[in-house]
């Protein structure tokens, strides 16, 4: 088993249309999630980050669910733009990261 | 300019030759990263560094090494390269501490052995 697991995607979605991407993490000791954005095989670039009480950035809302080890993205009013590979990370408690393989959204007109 | 810079940002070599990649960042953060990324796959960390002194293995460090020159530059190097090693190379920075450190990446570099 992976140790972080995301839905394999593709999304496409019109325009508009409300969108979520599942992770899931298998080590309990996990310190900090975080959701990236890569756009077509260049570097990711954070998006945001994932709290204990959830947090929110405009369209973009972030869940953790510690007792389950899951932690959700949900883009509201998906626009064109948006367009991209989400990748999940958790980083652990000796300071690395581990990604996730990505979904891939589509978002068409 | 660009905070992590990496070079070449494309390269083309032969099974056996050696490579280095090289990474250097003007953010002035301690940790350094070395990934590399299959396509439809995610980040595969190869090597990272908490300071100078602290050079760590990642998951998939055999056939390659590393160098810590000095605060801002590490260097990737692949000893004998073979076509396995075909990849997209990022290098990326954060700082120190547990907590929630964003990783500022380079442009990466792309790597194909022939």
């Amino acid at each position: 088993r992976k140790e972080v697991e995301q839905d394999p995607g593709p999304f496409n979605v019109p325009e508009g249309a409300t969108v979520a991407f599942n992770c899931t993490y298998s080590n309990s000791a996990s310190q900090s999630f975080f959701w990236y954005r890569q756009d077509c095989r260049k570097e990711p670039k954070l998006l945001m980050s994932v709290y204990s009480s959830g947090n929110e950035d405009g369209r973009f809302t972030a869940q953790l669910n510690r007792a389950s080890q899951y932690i959700s993205l949900l883009i509201r009013d998906s626009k064109l733009s948006d367009s991209a590979t989400y990748l999940c990370v958790v980083k652990g408690n000796a300071g690395k990261s581990t990604f996730g393989d990505g979904t891939t959204l589509t978002v068409k007109p | 300019d660009a905070d992590v810079t990496q070079t070449p940002r494309n390269r083309i070599t032969k099974t056996g030759k050696r490579i280095m990649l090289e990474c250097s960042q003007t953010k002035g953060h301690d940790r350094m990263y070395w990934y590399r990324q299959d396509p439809g796959l995610g980040l595969r960390l190869i090597y990272y560094s908490f300071d100078v002194k602290d050079i760590n293995k990642g998951e998939i460090s055999d056939g390659y090494s590393v160098s810590r020159q000095a605060q801002a530059k590490f260097s990737l190097s692949l000893e004998s390269a073979i076509p396995n090693q075909t990849a997209l190379y990022f290098c990326a920075t954060s700082v120190s501490g547990l907590g929630y450190n964003e990783q500022f990446f380079g442009p990466g570099t792309r790597l194909t052995v022939l």
